[in-house]
């Protein structure tokens, strides 16, 4: 069964800390993996997207690599700040040009000030 | 450039009513999807549409739920009856095709409380 795991499901850190979120699939034959963040009783907004054939992508403070052999995604934050606090869900595309997202469930950061 | 608009953004209603969701996508997006998202889960696929067409509704529960896009732009999402278990946030995203190169957008959602 193709899934999608984000381990912890909640974590807190202080303000300027640098963090990894991480993300696992169970199926190396995916199509594209992209990380969202959702504010409370909000939707998603799309933080990166990364295609099968990438290793990495940035934008801003944000970095997120792909290692397909290991099934594994990570999200790096540099500098983390108060406002970066929210759920961060990764989705994995395994149907290509269907584009059905398998998804997380979710980690809950907390950026204390 | 506006984002996925959705409307109402909360519905509260009994058990057994009828219910509907309305998606506006992103202006150019041909690819529309409806998906549904529980309290601590990541949300879950319902149905995609390809301009004005339903090209996956496996995950729709037909016997209920039923969904149209007229014209290939705007969409509605609609429950009849209604029941307990449907209390959700129902999420409306949009991208400009299918398939690998393109992102996903999501709107802000409607949360539904079925009573």
């Amino acid at each position: 069964k193709q899934e999608v795991t984000q381990i912890p499901a909640a974590l807190s850190v202080p303000e300027g800390e640098n963090l990894v979120l991480n993300c696992s699939f169970t199926d190396s034959a995916i199509y594209n993996l992209q990380w969202f963040r959702q504010d409370p009783g909000k939707g998603l907004t799309s933080l990166l997207l990364i295609q099968s054939s990438q290793r990495e992508q940035t934008s801003g403070r944000l970095n997120a690599s792909l290692d397909k052999s290991s099934g594994r995604s990570t999200l790096y934050i540099a500098a983390s700040q108060p406002g970066d606090s929210a759920t961060y869900l990764c989705a994995a595309n395994y149907t290509g040009a269907n584009s059905k997202l398998t998804f997380g469930k979710g980690i809950t950061l907390s950026v204390r000030p | 450039e506006a984002g996925v608009v959705q409307s109402p953004r909360y519905k509260i209603i009994e058990k057994k009513q009828p219910v509907a969701f309305w998606c506006n996508p992103i202006s150019g997006h041909n690819t529309l999807y409806w998906y549904l998202q529980n309290l601590g889960q990541g949300p879950e696929l319902l149905i995609r549409y390809e301009n004005e067409e339903a090209v996956d509704d496996s995950q729709l529960p037909k016997d209920r739920f039923s969904a149209e896009r007229l014209k290939g732009v705007d969409s509605t999402l609609k429950i009849q009856p209604a029941e307990l278990g449907d209390s959700a946030v129902y999420l409306c995203a949009s991208s400009l095709g299918a398939g690998t190169p393109y992102e996903q957008y999501f709107g802000p959602g409607t949360r539904l409380t079925v009573t």
